[in-house]
C-alpha cells in the first residue's frame, strides 16, 4: 500500500526566503506525482504535475523534482511571499489492476511567510 | 485543465438530516471521484463514480451512508445522509483519470 510523508509539517518563514518542501514515497512504481495547494477551508489547486518519466516540473518561482527510485520529491519555492501562505499536499499516483488508478495523498506542509 | 463547480460551498446543518453536493464540470469525464478530508487531515477517497453504473466505494464507505448519483458525464451529486458531528468535514469531488488531477473549491460542512 502507497504511503506519502511529507516534512515538514508546518513551516514559518520571513518573506523572501527561498524554501523546500519535501514529499517522501514507499512504492516507486508511480505513475505521476502532482503538488497542490490548499487555502484554509477551500478545494486544491493544481501546482505541477511530473510525470515518473520526468525529472522536474517548473512554473514561475515553483520547481518540483523527482526522485522515483528513492522516493522523493521536492517542491522549491523562490523569493517567497505572503500570499505564498497555504497547505502544499503532495500527491502521488499509482496504477491498479481493479480501480485503473488511484492518487496518495500526504498530510501536507502548512507553510506561513510573514511579511 | 477542467473547471469544476461544487455547491454549496459551506453549511451547517442539523444531525440527523441529509445534505447533497453537487459537482458539475466543464467537459465530459468518464469518472468522477469524491473524497472526504477531515479536519486537520488529509484527504480520503469516498467512491468513484462511472455515469451509466454504481459508484464503486472505499473500504469504511457505504452507499447508505454515502449515496452518488451520476446522471451524465458532466454532473455528480454526493450525499452525506443522516448526519452527525462526525461527519464535519470539507467534501471535495475530482476529475482527472491518470492523468493531471482537478478538483472543486470543496463544500465545508459543520454538523451540529
Amino acid at each position: 500500500k502507497q504511503e506519502v510523508t511529507q516534512i515538514p509539517a508546518a513551516l514559518s518563514v520571513p518573506e523572501g526566503e527561498n524554501l523546500v518542501l519535501n514529499c517522501s514515497f514507499t512504492d516507486s512504481a508511480i505513475y505521476n506525482l502532482q503538488w497542490f495547494r490548499q487555502d484554509p477551508g477551500k478545494g486544491l489547486t493544481s501546482l505541477l504535475l511530473i510525470q515518473s518519466s520526468q525529472r522536474e516540473q517548473t512554473s514561475g518561482r515553483l520547481n518540483a523534482s523527482l526522485d522515483k527510485s528513492s522516493g522523493r520529491s521536492t517542491l522549491y519555492i523562490a523569493a517567497s511571499q505572503p500570499g505564498d501562505s497555504a497547505t502544499y499536499l503532495c500527491a502521488v499516483r499509482t496504477l491498479e489492476e481493479t480501480s485503473g488508478s488511484r492518487l496518495t495523498f500526504g498530510e501536507g506542509t502548512q507553510l506561513t511567510v510573514n511579511p | 485543465s477542467a473547471v469544476i463547480s461544487q455547491k454549496p460551498s459551506r453549511d451547517i446543518c442539523q444531525r440527523g438530516t441529509s445534505l447533497t453536493i453537487q459537482c458539475q464540470v466543464d467537459s465530459q469525464v468518464t469518472m468522477m471521484f469524491w473524497y472526504r478530508q477531515q479536519p486537520g487531515q488529509s484527504l480520503t477517497l469516498i467512491a468513484t463514480a462511472n455515469q451509466g453504473s454504481e459508484a464503486t466505494y472505499e473500504s469504511g464507505f457505504v452507499i447508505d451512508k454515502f449515496p452518488i448519483s451520476r446522471p451524465n458525464l458532466t454532473f455528480s451529486t454526493l450525499t452525506v445522509s443522516n448526519m452527525s458531528p462526525e461527519d464535519s468535514s470539507i467534501y471535495l469531488c475530482s476529475v482527472g483519470e491518470g492523468t493531471e488531477a482537478f478538483f472543486g473549491q470543496g463544500t465545508r460542512l459543520t454538523v451540529v
